[in-house]
Order: structure tokens, then sequence, then C-alpha cells
């Protein structure tokens, strides 16, 4: 079992709604990233927090806002969401964002656009 | 920008067959290389990972994976693979100073009983 926590594990949503993934981590990690991994397709970056502040916008859009609260949860809220939108995402930590240690990545919230 | 090329998108085995997937990246700097698996409905694993020193790595569950500087390549293998190893293998490198992953398309392998 995963250490890096995600709820909610499915999401289905109307693309007026919003909504708000979340993800936990107590292994003491400082850095935070989301990953957005579309079907047959390699996990892609979206953003890095590193010490709860926000490091890394692979140029995402605006309807994709991530929070990091404390060093131990990552949000990410959603709102106009578009059906390409529909993809699984994945929270991971790590210790820092500039040593050599790996990502641990949580199960996902697979995200459905209608 | 770096790149990472896995060249086998589908792979299928027989158990006990022997395992090589093919991973190439592009960066002409120090990398950081790595193997990720996902299991059917599971979250990304590390397998093995290489920083530096000895260019053969070997990994959790019989895995290694060989680091040739001069071909830019990092491959994975196993000699023997078991229908338990069925999953989707991602290759990752990472470039420069911060612990940034990017990953290879992957590479689906099917194990036979």
């Amino acid at each position: 079992d995963t250490e890096v926590t995600q709820t909610p594990k499915h999401l289905v949503r109307g693309m007026t709604n919003k909504k708000s993934l979340k993800c936990e981590q107590h292994m003491g990690h400082r850095a935070m990233y989301w990953y957005k991994q579309k079907a047959k397709k390699p996990p892609e970056l979206m953003f890095v927090y590193s010490y709860e502040k926000l490091s890394i916008n692979e140029s995402v859009p605006s309807r994709f806002s991530p929070e990091c609260p404390n060093s131990s949860l990552l949000n990410l809220h959603l709102h106009a969401l578009q059906p390409e939108d529909s993809a699984l995402y994945l929270c991971a930590s790590s210790h820092t964002d500039r040593d050599n240690s790996p990502l641990h990545f949580g199960n996902g919230t697979r995200l459905t656009v209608t | 920008a770096q790149s990472v090329s896995q060249h086998n998108h589908h792979v299928i085995l027989s158990e006990a067959a022997s395992l090589e997937l093919g991973c190439n990246y592009s960066y002409g700097g120090t990398v950081n290389l790595f193997w990720y698996v996902q299991y059917p409905g599971q979250h990304l694993q590390l397998l093995l990972k290489y920083f530096s020193g000895d260019p053969l790595v070997k990994g959790i569950k019989g895995f290694e994976a060989e680091f040739i500087k001069s071909k830019f390549s990092f491959n994975l293998r196993k000699p023997s693979v078991q229908w338990s190893d069925t999953a989707e293998y991602f290759c990752a490198v990472r470039a420069g100073g911060y612990n940034k992953l990017i990953f290879g398309a992957g590479t689906r392998l099917a194990v036979h009983p």
C-alpha cells in the first residue's frame, strides 16, 4: 500500500462543477507534486510544491488551482473543467525537490468530465 | 529539452522468458535515472534507480538495469519473468537541479502462464 493517500478515488463532474482533489502524506516529505496521466500516456508534471511554496507550474491552465495548506497536505482545486481534463491525477511526494530522493506516488484520483 | 524514449510499447512473453525493455534519454549533463512499475489498478512504484557509481543497478523483484552513458541508455532486464510481472513499466529521467521527473511513454508487459 502506498503512503501517499489521495481522495476521492473516482470523480465524475460536469463542466461547470467545482471540486477539489486531496492528497496527504505523513512521511515528513517537504516536496509534493501533482501529475496528470491520460489513458495510455505517461504521467506529466503539473505542479511542484517545496516547503509549502509553489516552485514549478508547468503552464497548467488556470482552471487548475493547487494549494498546500501545510507540509502534509496538497489540494488541487478544479473549476470550469473541460472534457480533455479527464485523466488520472497523481500526487507524489519526496524528501525535498532538490535532492536525489525518489518520488512516492499515491493511487491517484480518476476524473471524468462529462 | 530532456526527453525519454521507450521503444517497446507492448511486450508479450511467456513465463520464464527473459526480459529487456529499452530506454533512451536525451540530455547531455548529469542525470538520475529511474524505472517505475504500475501494476493494474495500483500506484506507481519505484523498481530501481541510478544516481552514480556502478552502472549496473539491482532493484526489487529480481530486476536490474544497466546505465550506458555513451549510448544514453538505461535498459531494464530480468532473466526470468513471472505472470505477476504483468504491468506497465515507465523509465524516467531527472535532469538539472529540481526533482522533476520526465517519464517515457511506458511499456505494457503481459506475461502468459
